[in-house]
């Protein structure tokens, strides 16, 4: 079946970095572009960018310009999203979602990869 | 960029009827998508396009919009459907792809 398996929860300091992957299955990986959302503690969700798994472009939300980077691996059906230079406010679940396609929705969601941030 | 936004909460009575509404100016130009988030999971579509659901989703959960405003209607809600509700379209400022959340809506079935 289609699924999106995400990475699992990390503890990060401020200043750090993450990296979180998404494993693709039970699909053509490069026929579907990928979104990233987060969502901190008890908020409501907030995208972050897309990638296009075919030729890598990608579009980042303005908030994180400068510090979030899309990548894929085709050879293992993998998207990663890097967030750098954390501070505590990027403390949140981060998801992965895989676009329709053909209606601009969020089709198929991965589990979801906790991400503290905390000295 | 755009905003949507959502009235916080609402409350139902089992069996009965409940509109969410969600506004902005990118409804003007795009189809909302509508998604179920119970506590502890991760949202799951329930509304996308003109007013179509995906396998698996009950007929009672509907679509529609109009101007800059679009609604998710719950017709005979469930206990099951107690959830935050988000919409989100294509942000239609800027020159390049993006996408907007609505604020999110509590739904509470009594």
């Amino acid at each position: 079946q289609v699924q999106l398996v995400q990475s699992g929860a990390e503890v990060k300091k401020p200043g750090a970095s993450v990296k979180v992957s998404c494993k693709a299955s039970g699909y053509t990986f490069t026929s579907y572009y990928m979104h990233w959302v987060r969502q901190a503690p008890g908020q409501g969700l907030e995208w972050m960018g897309i990638i296009n798994p075919s030729g890598g472009s990608t579009s980042y939300a303005q908030k994180f310009q400068g510090r979030v980077t899309m990548t894929r691996d085709t050879s293992t059906s993998t998207v990663y999203m890097e967030l750098s230079s954390l501070r505590s406010e990027d403390t949140a679940v981060y998801y992965c979602a895989r676009d329709s396609s053909s209606s601009d929705a969020f089709d198929i969601w991965g589990q979801g990869t906790m991400v503290t941030v905390s000295s | 960029s755009s905003e949507l936004t959502q009235d916080p909460a609402v409350s139902v009575a089992l069996g009965q009827t409940v509109r969410i509404t969600c506004q902005g100016d990118s409804l003007r130009s795009y189809y909302a998508s509508w998604y179920q988030q119970k506590p502890g999971q991760a949202p799951v579509l329930v509304i996308y396009g003109k007013n179509n659901r995906p396998s698996g989703i009950p007929d009672r959960f509907s679509g529609s919009s109009s101007g800059n405003t679009a609604s998710l209607t719950i017709t005979g809600a469930q206990a099951e459907d107690e959830a935050d509700y988000y919409c989100n379209s294509r942000d239609s400022s800027g020159n390049h792809p993006s996408y907007v959340f609505g604020t999110g809506t509590k739904v509470t079935v009594l």
